[in-house]
């Protein structure tokens, strides 16, 4: 079975601290891989897409990056700011048109 | 650009009643669409998905429907609304292909009484 697990759940830093998002898939046949955030009581907004053919993308102090043959992803946040408390989402699309979402990491960067 | 919006943002239903939540798309065509629901400490789960129009796929077995009269337009559906139905129901789009990123409408939360 097809499967995406984010740990931990949850995750507490202090401010300006960078920290790793992990996120570990059970196939690694792949076509992508998306990493979302998402604020209480809003939708999902798009963060960073991996194709199967590249090891990493940056967005700002965001960089994801992809090990295929492990099966993981992690998303690096640098230099935490109290605005990047939200919830990751990590998705893997392996069948092409659908996405197979983890189950989140709630983070809280404490001022 | 692309901009896709859904509504009503809120809604609070009884038991047994009917329900239509759209989702509209603009600044594309023939684009896939998705229906998930996300419940209180639950994850994602996959509704429905459109690869076109009149043509839906239903993930799970459940007292939904949906409907894609229109490219841009997909439709959520209930004859009659269940406790279990209340949730976050999120409307996505994403470029026919494999490559896309999948982006997110502002959901609705509905809340079943």
């Amino acid at each position: 079975k097809q499967e995406v697990t984010q740990i931990p759940a949850a995750l507490s830093v202090p401010e300006g601290e960078n920290l790793v998002l992990n996120c570990s898939f059970t196939d690694s046949a792949i076509y992508n891989l998306q990493w979302f955030r998402q604020d209480p009581g809003k939708g999902l907004t798009s963060l960073l897409l991996i194709q199967s053919s590249q090891r990493e993308q940056t967005s700002g102090r965001l960089n994801a990056s992809l090990d295929k043959s492990s099966g993981r992803s992690t998303l690096y946040i640098a230099a935490s700011q109290p605005g990047d408390s939200a919830t990751y989402l990590c998705a893997v699309s392996w069948a092409g048109n659908m996405l197979t979402f983890g189950g989140g990491t709630r983070l809280m960067v404490k001022p | 650009s692309q901009t896709i919006h859904q509504w009503p943002a809120t809604l609070v239903q009884p038991v047994g009643s009917p329900l239509s939540l759209e989702c509209t798309v603009e600044g594309t065509s023939n684009p896939n669409l998705y229906w998930y629901r996300q419940a209180a400490g639950r994850g994602l789960q996959l509704l429905f998905y459109s690869v076109g129009i009149g043509q839906i796929s239903s993930e799970v077995p459940q007292n939904l429907s949906a409907s894609r009269p229109q490219d841009r337009q997909f439709i959520l559906s209930s004859k009659k609304l269940l406790l279990s139905d209340s949730g976050f129901y999120l409307c996505a789009w994403r470029r026919a292909g494999n490559f896309y990123e999948q982006y997110f409408g502002p959901g609705t939360r509905l809340t079943v009484t």
